[in-house]
């Protein structure tokens, strides 16, 4: 059962415009959601997060909402650049400030801008 | 400064034989975690550590053994190798609870024939 949720496997955007990625999860005690981001043979690295309590974050051209109603969050990408071509990934967690930092990652989305 | 190092990059084994992945983080982190990623399932956590000496299970343990001997090392084994360990490895690093994001290792590529 997946808990974490990304329908689109891949997007494709032209340079300068908005990226949006989705993300819906199935665990209300969810708390904590963190996106990163993967270039090819790389490892995975951190991008942008948000707790609960909160239902935006802004980090330079990245901003991710959350929308707990809903179950879902996004990440949006303005304006996007071909740099920014990657496998996005989801995670969420419901003990991120308990005993375990566990992470439950969604399937990922692979983002394409084009030049 | 190197982050999160692992070892191999790159394996081929036979059904049956053995081998274990090393992951040596050098920013004295207290928690070390083990994912495989697999196509169509994202990241799922096999093993993982809240410091040295312990280990616990996460959502995929069966047929792995992971052990934390030193801080800055967590070894993942593979006592008999199957074809549906066939995945990409990546270890993970962070330095406490709370909010602290995880650094990932460049991932070992692993296949079992």
């Amino acid at each position: 059962d997946q808990q974490v949720k990304q329908n689109s496997p891949s997007l494709s955007v032209q340079e300068g415009r908005i990226s949006i990625l989705n993300c819906d999860y199935t665990n209300s005690m969810f708390d904590y959601f963190l996106w990163y981001k993967k270039y090819p043979a790389e490892g995975p690295t951190f991008l942008i997060s948000i707790s609960s309590i909160k239902d935006k974050n802004e980090d330079g051209r990245f901003t991710v909402f959350l929308n707990k109603s809903a179950k879902h969050l996004s990440l949006h990408i303005v304006p996007s650049q071909p740099g920014d071509s990657a496998v996005y990934f989801c995670a969420a967690s419901a003990d991120y400030g308990g005993a375990t930092n566990k992470l439950i990652f969604g399937t990922g989305t692979l983002l394409a801008v084009q030049p | 400064n190197a982050g999160v190092t692992q070892t191999p990059k790159f394996r081929v084994l036979k059904t049956g034989q053995s081998m274990t992945l090393l992951c040596a983080q050098d920013m004295n982190h207290e928690y070390m975690y083990w994912y495989r990623q697999d196509p169509g399932m994202g990241l799922r956590l096999i093993h993982y550590s809240v410091g040295e000496g312990t280990t616990a299970k996460g959502e995929v343990p069966d047929g792995y053994n992971v052990s934390r001997l030193k801080k800055q090392n967590f070894l993942l084994g593979l006592e008999s190798a199957a074809p549906s360990q066939t995945s990409v490895y990546f270890c993970a690093s962070n330095r406490e609870l709370g909010t602290d994001t995880q650094y990932f290792g460049p991932g070992t590529r692993l296949t079992v024939l």
